[in-house]
């Protein structure tokens, strides 16, 4: 089946710092990958539809300058949480998408802020 | 624009005793449905999906859906319970037409009694 990963699975930085996260889709091309936000016991919402070679697309209420997203390849997005704050602590997970209905999800990447 | 709710945050039934996880939707045209499954800490895997046809959907470790246009809705139901299925659901409702975006519920979290 196909697999996404990310990197790192957890990560701790200080405020004001920034963090990357990396999604790759392991054994197939993902034209479209999607990067959503997780808070503690709450459902996953979407930030960014991030294609390949272009622009991301960023939800409403989601700052671009903040949430840098780059998908420079069809098998890597990466997502640059920039001047980090303790409330950008979240559960930030990435899907590549297959084709219709093949959305694949990566294992997550919990950050933490101090 | 669609939306998706699951009307109930926490369920808990006995080990063996039978299931069913309501999802209610509500979209435009055809909706592609998924019912995902979550561990602590962990990415979504998919449990099963509806694009077409029988309205009755078999997923993975013994799960299946019915989808029921005239009530909107797409409930995940299991005859019997383990132990493992302790974890959050997420139902979602798939828009094509925007790049295969998802759009999920509040999801449902279960616990099983030994």
């Amino acid at each position: 089946g196909a697999v996404v990963s990310q990197h790192p699975s957890r990560v701790i930085c200080k405020s004001g710092t920034s963090v990357k996260i990396e999604c790759r889709s392991l054994d197939f091309q993902a034209t479209t990958m999607f990067w959503y936000r997780q808070f503690p016991k709450q459902s996953l919402m979407l930030m960014a539809t991030s294609n390949e070679g272009s622009k991301a697309t960023y939800e409403q209420g989601v700052e671009k300058d903040k949430f840098l997203i780059n998908h420079a390849s069809l098998t890597l997005s990466t997502l640059t949480v920039t001047s980090a704050h303790p409330e950008d602590s979240s559960f930030y997970i990435c899907s590549g998408v297959l084709g219709i209905g093949k959305q694949y999800f990566g294992p997550g990447t919990r950050l933490t802020v101090t | 624009a669609q939306s998706v709710t699951q009307p109930d945050i926490h369920i808990t039934v006995s080990e063996g005793a039978s299931l069913e996880l309501r999802c209610n939707y509500s979209y435009g045209a055809t909706p592609y449905l998924f019912w995902y499954v979550q561990s602590p800490g962990q990415g979504l895997q998919l449990l099963l999906k509806y694009f077409s046809g029988d309205t009755l959907v078999q997923g993975i470790k013994g799960f299946e859906a019915e989808f029921k246009r005239s009530q909107s809705s797409f409930n995940l139901r299991k005859p019997s319970v383990h132990w493992s299925d302790a974890a959050e659901y997420f139902c979602a409702v798939g828009d094509y037409n925007a790049g295969n975006m998802l759009t999920f519920g509040g999801g449902t979290r279960l616990m099983v009694k030994p």
